[in-house]
């Protein structure tokens, strides 16, 4: 299968602490997109990427957050200091074209 | 900016009837509208989508209407089985991110 996949799928940690998601695309895709997803919840766009340029970025993604796409292969989603309002699914997504994009199975973060 | 709204946000249908999700959206510039399937767990999967300048396309059970002018769209689900049960996003592109609905709960009833 080579669809989207992230790593890890679950992470627990403690307030203050540093976090750090992985997202590998669909080979071919130039467009990567990062969401996050509260319970119950339609996901929320956080920032968006063509090749390794990061093109678009939410107001949701304070200065805690911070994306990467080194040689616009892969990409890494970091959270610093977190809070426990953090807590949610974090999706990435990758697409070819302008619109269809295909998600991951999230990263699940959970901050005690 | 775009906002989108869906409903009903739970549809509980028995098994081989007929299921019908609607979402209105508010930015008459949008053309791209996708419907996504999401299990416990798992990433949301893109299940139909339209572009604006058609107004139906199917795909085997699954069905998808526009009305552009009255901006609302629905997803259609015929002869429902088990294995529909979840929950289904709509979604409207717009600025390269995509704008989702609040999801609405699928439950089939054997």
């Amino acid at each position: 299968d080579t669809g989207v996949s992230q790593d890890p799928r679950h992470k627990i940690t403690k307030r203050g602490q540093n976090v750090t998601f992985r997202c590998d695309p669909i080979s071919e895709h130039n467009r990567l997109y990062w969401y996050r997803q509260t319970l119950g919840q339609g996901p929320e766009f956080l920032t968006y990427f063509q090749n390794e340029a990061q093109l678009e970025k939410s107001r949701l993604l304070s200065d805690r957050f911070s994306a990467e796409r080194p040689k616009g292969s892969f990409s890494t989603l970091e959270i610093q200091r977190t809070e426990q309002g953090d807590s949610a699914m974090y999706l990435c997504a990758s697409s070819e074209s302008s619109y269809e994009q295909y998600f991951g199975p999230g990263t699940r973060l959970t901050v005690t | 900016g775009e906002n989108v709204e869906q409903h009903p946000s739970t549809l509980s249908v028995q098994e081989g009837d007929s299921a019908v999700i609607k979402c209105t959206y508010s930015d008459s510039a949008s053309n791209y509208f996708p419907w996504y399937k999401q299990e416990l767990g798992k990433g949301p999967q893109l299940i139909i989508d339209i572009r604006s300048n058609v107004g139906e396309k199917k795909d085997q059970r699954i069905a998808v209407t526009l009305n552009k002018t009255a901006k609302h769209f629905s997803l259609h689900i015929t002869e429902t089985q088990p294995e529909d049960s979840a929950v289904y996003f709509c979604a409207v592109y717009s600025n390269y991110q995509l704008i989702w609905g609040a999801g609405t709960k699928l439950i089939i009833k054997p």
